[in-house]
């Protein structure tokens, strides 16, 4: 079956932790894209990434830092410097351009 | 800016009562406008997409229309099932695909 999985599916961090999400597609996807979702706003982007070893800040990139050393493979790290990091954080990917964006089933964090 | 306006919030429909969705958006160059249908705690699943004014997708229940300025999300003889958050998003022409979501609209099908 061709997806997106995201892992794990709800983690907890203390204060001043770095925590890092996983974000694996099978899609044979060049991009992929993190979300992040808070109650009564839309998804913001956090970071993109259109190639391997090529990743663009989105609109709130401040706190998060990205990787894209495979295709497959575009993880998240939640740093201590995210001074609000409780979220439903989402994984995309898309083909390309104007193509559809296919979401991952999301990652909650809490930060206790 | 990009804007997507999603109204209303919360609609509340009986079994069987038909109404709207509405996405209002505003861009300099419209390469796509994305519909998503999104369950509680889970990620958001893909509907439709439309590219052009005077375009219109069908799948089931639903069915979504686009004009120059905004995009309808019809839905005729709801069944509970149908009861989820519906999210409009647009892509910017000349952007690397981003997309600009709406707060969504919370639907509700009671029986």
């Amino acid at each position: 079956d061709g997806g997106i999985t995201q892992s794990p599916k709800y983690l907890f961090r203390k204060e001043g932790q770095n925590v890092t999400l996983s974000c694996e597609q099978n899609l044979n996807h060049d991009a992929m894209y993190w979300y992040r979702q808070d109650p009564g706003q839309g998804l913001r982007l956090i970071y993109y990434s259109q190639i391997v070893n090529d990743f663009q800040k989105g609109d709130i990139a401040e706190g998060y830092s990205v990787s894209r050393e495979k295709k497959e493979s575009f993880p998240l790290t939640v740093t201590s410097a995210q001074k609000n990091p409780t979220a439903f954080y989402l994984c995309a990917s898309t083909m390309g351009p104007g193509d559809t964006q296919y979401f991952g089933p999301g990652t909650r964090l809490t930060v206790l | 800016e990009d804007q997507v306006t999603q109204s209303p919030e919360a609609l509340r429909l009986q079994e069987g009562e038909s109404s709207s969705l509405n996405c209002s958006y505003t861009v300099s160059g419209l390469r796509g406008l994305f519909w998503y249908r999104q369950d509680p705690g889970k990620g958001p699943e893909f509907l439709f997409t439309l590219y052009s004014a005077g375009e219109e997708k069908e799948k089931e229940r639903l069915k979504a229309t686009l004009t120059k300025k905004e995009s309808f999300l019809h839905i005729t003889a709801p069944k509970p099932e149908d009861s989820a958050t519906y999210l409009c998003a647009v892509q910017e022409t000349g952007t690397a695909s981003k997309l600009t979501f709406g707060t969504g609209t919370r639907l509700q099908v009671t029986l």
